[in-house]
């Protein structure tokens, strides 16, 4: 049962225009949520993060969108570069909780 | 602090043998997680510590998985005896404290049973 679904398994965007990465999830009982960004022959670095009282939070080219009514986040970035291509986690948890759940990654590519 | 320090990078290994996977994680982390990557699944938590205690092992697949944390500073997962369907990337974080999301993740180790 994946709670946290990312349906694009791929994305490519032209260099210099906005990528955007989807994720919903099931439970309800999440209210913070989590991108993490994973280089080839790396772990997942922590990107963003947004709680379920905010529905947006910024930092630099990278923009979280949460709608908690659709069970739907987004990971806008823009200008999109060239060391952006990776494979990006969408994670959730109940605030408090000590867990994530994780889901499948989005493979993004850049085209220079 | 040099992160989270996973060994081996990279393990083949025949079915049926016993496969050890060994994590460092940083100091004064109090956490520790282990989890595995798949196309299908993507990462899947198997199992976690907090202050060495093994908390919740509800995604550990099955009996033939293993963990252990004998110190603050070390921790293992073995699998006994594998099968070609572990194959995956295992990963290995850690993290300050219970609200601290922000792991800090290990390198991995990429595990081929054939």
């Amino acid at each position: 049962d994946q709670q946290v679904k990312q349906n694009s398994p791929s994305l490519s965007v032209q260099e210099g225009r906005i990528s955007i990465l989807n994720c919903d999830y099931t439970n309800s009982m999440f209210d913070y949520f989590l991108w993490y960004k994973k280089y080839p022959a790396e772990g997942p670095t922590f990107l963003i993060s947004i709680s379920s009282i905010k529905d947006k939070n910024e930092d630099g080219r990278f923009t979280v969108f949460l709608n908690k009514s659709a069970k739907h986040l987004s990971l806008h970035i823009v200008p999109s570069q060239p060391g952006d291509s990776a494979v990006y986690f969408c994670a959730a948890t109940h605030f408090g909780n000590e867990k994530l759940t994780f889901g499948t990654g989005t493979r993004l590519t850049i085209i220079p | 602090d040099a992160g989270v320090i996973q060994s081996p990078r990279h393990e083949v290994t025949e079915m049926g043998q016993e496969v050890t996977l060994r994590c460092k994680p940083i100091s004064g982390h109090d956490y520790l997680f282990w989890y595995r990557q798949t196309m299908m699944r993507g990462l899947e938590l198997l199992i976690y510590f907090n202050n060495n205690v093994p908390i919740d092992d509800s995604g550990m697949p099955e009996d033939r998985f293993s963990a252990k944390m004998p110190n603050a500073s070390f921790s293992t997962l073995k699998i006994q005896p594998s099968e070609p369907r572990d194959s995956a990337v295992y990963f290995c974080a850690s993290s300050l404290a219970a609200q601290d999301y922000g792991y800090t993740f290990g390198s991995g180790t990429r595990l081929t049973v054939v």
